[in-house]
C-alpha cells in the first residue's frame, strides 16, 4: 500500500514548455486534490476532482489544467509554464465520508 | 473570499515549555478545523482535527480549542521536545457539501530548543 505518490519529485523547466504532473493513490479515494506550496502562504488549492471524469477549480486555477480519467489518478498540467509557477506541488486524496486528506510527498518545479 | 489568518508566524520556546499557535477564520460556516505538521522537505501531516461541534479536544500533548463565535482556534503543544519542531498549518473547511474547499492559514514554523 503505497498511499499517495506524485511523479515527479523534481523538475526544471524553462519558461513555455508544457508538462504533467501524476498523482496516484491505491487507498480508492474518491476526492482528489492539488496543492501549490509557496514560502510564507501554505498550501493553495488548484484544482479538485470529487470522482471520475469530474474536476472543479479551486482558488488559484490559472494556468493549470487537470484530468481525472481514472479513479486512482489526477493528472495536473501545465500547457505554457512561467516563472510564477515555480512550487511545491502537492497532491492529496481522502475518502467520501471521511475529512481527513492523505498528501503525497510534492514535487519541486522550477520555471526558468 | 475565504480567509484563514494564523499567528504567530514563527515560534521559538526552550525545551518542556507550552507552545500555542492561534488562528482565525472567516467563513463562519466551517465546520471542520484540522491541523497539519511539516517536517522540513516532507509532506503535511494530519496531528488533530477538531470539528464545529465540539469545544476542545486532547490526544496527548497536542491540544486544540474551538471559539465558534469569536471564529478562533488554538493548537496547543505541553511539553515540547526537539521532535516537535516543524511548520504547523492550521486549515478551515466546510465538509459534507458539495463546497469542497480547505483553506489553509501560511503556517507557523515552531522550533523547540534543547
Amino acid at each position: 500500500n503505497a498511499g499517495v505518490t506524485q511523479t515527479p519529485k523534481f523538475r526544471v523547466l524553462k519558461t513555455g514548455q508544457s508538462m504533467t504532473l501524476l498523482c496516484a493513490q491505491d487507498m480508492n479515494h474518491e476526492y482528489m486534490y492539488w496543492y501549490r506550496q509557496d514560502p510564507g502562504m501554505g498550501l493553495r488549492l488548484i484544482h479538485y476532482s470529487v470522482g471520475e471524469g469530474t474536476t472543479a477549480k479551486g482558488e488559484v486555477p490559472d494556468g493549470y489544467n487537470v484530468s481525472r480519467l481514472k479513479k486512482q489518478n489526477f493528472l495536473l498540467g501545465l500547457e505554457s509554464a512561467a516563472p510564477s509557477q515555480t512550487s511545491v506541488y502537492f497532491c492529496a486524496s481522502r475518502r467520501r465520508r471521511q475529512e481527513t486528506q492523505y498528501f503525497g510527498p510534492g514535487t519541486r518545479l522550477l520555471v526558468l | 473570499g475565504e480567509n484563514v489568518e494564523q499567528h504567530p508566524s514563527t515560534l521559538s520556546v526552550q525545551e518542556g515549555d507550552s507552545a500555542v499557535i492561534k488562528c482565525t477564520y472567516s467563513d463562519s460556516a466551517s465546520n471542520y478545523f484540522p491541523w497539519y505538521k511539516q517536517e522540513l522537505g516532507k509532506r503535511p501531516q494530519l496531528i488533530i482535527d477538531i470539528r464545529s461541534n465540539v469545544g476542545e479536544k486532547k490526544d496527548q500533548r497536542i491540544a486544540v480549542t474551538l471559539n465558534k463565535t469569536a471564529k478562533h482556534f488554538s493548537l496547543h503543544i505541553t511539553e515540547t521536545q526537539p521532535e516537535d519542531s516543524a511548520v504547523y498549518f492550521c486549515a478551515a473547511s466546510l465538509w459534507g457539501t458539495s463546497y469542497d474547499k480547505v483553506i489553509f492559514g501560511p503556517g507557523t514554523s515552531l522550533s523547540v530548543i534543547p
